[in-house]
């Protein structure tokens, strides 16, 4: 399976500023994605991370808030913009693993918005 | 919208007992679906697969059972263990898009 690290693992951020999530995979894969996991609760997608391209949202996620790069096959970030409390989330990176289904996470980045 | 309901959203069991968690969708597409076992602070690791033309899959302690009719799909978990204390998630993707569908999820714990 994909060994996958995330940066930051944590950070408590002030409303109103920016914060850029790392994820790096130690091997190329096709397919990146981006989840949302409020306290709590479940797994939400966000987008689609594509190599080359702009990423594709799901309803409800917009480019402007959560702005998306995808530079190679090992590496996205997620950008979290303009923060409000409602933001306070752990944000999880995914890959498709070889094109079997298996979709692997990443540790997750423990967000707090004051 | 939640297109994979999840059931119970939490659950005590003996430790040696069988746990048993639920799931049932809607979207006749979906064609994987896979379980999450997640502890808190870390990220959700997956546990165990199937796809809808077999029945049942088993791994160790862990088995699905899949109902293809009713559009259901079912975890138990045999001679519980403590160290199985985690929240369960199922969830379900359609071909090619590899995009999960999330349970809300099931907190399971094992009492010694």
């Amino acid at each position: 399976s994909a060994v996958i690290s995330q940066k930051p693992s944590r950070d408590i951020c002030q409303r109103g500023t920016s914060l850029t999530i790392q994820c790096q995979v130690d091997s190329q894969v096709t397919m990146m994605f981006w989840y949302r996991q409020q306290p709590g609760q479940s797994l939400t997608l966000i987008a689609t991370a594509n190599q080359g391209s702009e990423a594709t949202y799901e309803s409800g996620f917009v480019i402007d808030k959560f702005p998306i790069s995808r530079p190679n096959l090992t590496f996205s970030t997620l950008t979290v913009s303009n923060m409000s409390p409602e933001d306070s989330s752990i944000y999880l990176c995914s890959v498709e693993w070889h094109q079997g289904d298996e979709q692997f996470f990443g540790p997750g980045t423990r967000l707090t918005v004051l | 919208q939640q297109q994979v309901k999840q059931s119970p959203q939490s659950l005590i069991v003996q430790k040696g007992g069988i746990s048993i968690i639920n799931c049932a969708y809607e979207n006749t597409a979906f064609d994987y679906f896979p379980w999450y076992q997640q502890f808190p602070g870390k990220g959700p690791a997956l546990l165990i697969a199937i796809r809808p033309d077999v029945s049942e899959k088993k791994e160790g302690r862990f088995t699905i059972s899949f109902n293809k009719s009713a559009k259901q799909f079912s975890l138990h978990i045999m001679d519980s263990q403590p160290g199985d204390s985690a929240t369960y998630f199922c969830a379900a993707s359609t071909p090619n898009d590899y995009k999960l569908s999330f349970g809300a999820g099931t907190t399971v714990t094992v009492r010694a």
